[in-house]
């Protein structure tokens, strides 16, 4: 079946430290993928997206490479804030099928200054 | 262009009580979905809404339902309220048309708290 698998949180780093979350899928047909952020007591906001093979998206120093051989869209940063401590979440939408919006489980991020 | 607004940000019922949630999708939007998010379970989707109709459905009881309006403004309601239904439930609308994929905004949820 489709899915999303994300690594396990929590990552806790230090301000300016690289940031790498790992987040690899399953699906048929070609998705497009999302990396989405969730700060406390809010709601997701859209970070960035990738819609086919070798896109990059990034977006406020955040990026991710949609790797089609390798089924993933790792989430890198070179410098983390402490202002980035969020729950990060990876998805995919299916564009043939039935349309569906699949999460991974969430990466909370702690970044300590 | 506004975002997605859910009314109301915060909820408490008690066991038993019904509970409807209220979603408005950003402005031109069609399609409107919803999801519980627990600290056990995740994200966990609910259902999604495209002009008035129901057209996918995750795996919850039936105790959870939903609806959209002409306007695409869509609200969940909840019968019989459960301790576990406590949750943050989020509406995220996009602008895709059948058969086409498209980004999904979030609201910022409203929070229910059951006792």
């Amino acid at each position: 079946g489709n899915s999303v698998t994300q690594m396990e949180g929590p990552v806790t780093l230090s301000e300016e430290a690289f940031l790498t979350i790992n987040c690899t899928y399953t699906a048929t047909g070609y998705p497009s993928l999302f990396w989405y952020v969730q700060y406390p007591g809010e709601g997701l906001q859209l970070l960035l997206k990738a819609t086919k093979a070798d896109d990059k998206g990034s977006n406020k120093g955040f990026e991710a490479t949609y790797r089609k051989e390798t089924t993933s869209f790792h989430l890198e940063k070179g410098s983390v804030q402490v202002s980035d401590s969020a729950v990060y979440f990876c998805a995919l939408s299916l564009t043939s099928g039935t349309y569906k919006y699949i999460f991974g489980t969430g990466t909370r991020l702690k970044v300590l200054a | 262009k506004a975002g997605v607004t859910q009314t109301p940000r915060y909820l408490i019922k008690t066991r038993g009580q019904q509970v409807t949630l209220s979603c408005s999708p950003i402005s031109g939007h069609r399609s409107v979905s919803w999801y519980q998010q627990t600290p056990g379970q995740g994200l966990q989707f609910l259902f999604e809404y495209f002009s008035e109709t129901q057209r996918n459905k995750g795996n919850f009881p039936g105790r959870f339902s939903g609806r959209q309006f002409s306007n695409s403004r869509s609200e969940m309601n909840v019968s019989t309220l459960e301790l576990g239904d406590s949750a943050l439930y989020l509406c995220a609308s996009s602008g895709r048309d059948r058969g086409a994929a498209d980004t999904q905004y979030f609201g910022p949820g409203t929070r229910l708290t059951v006792l």
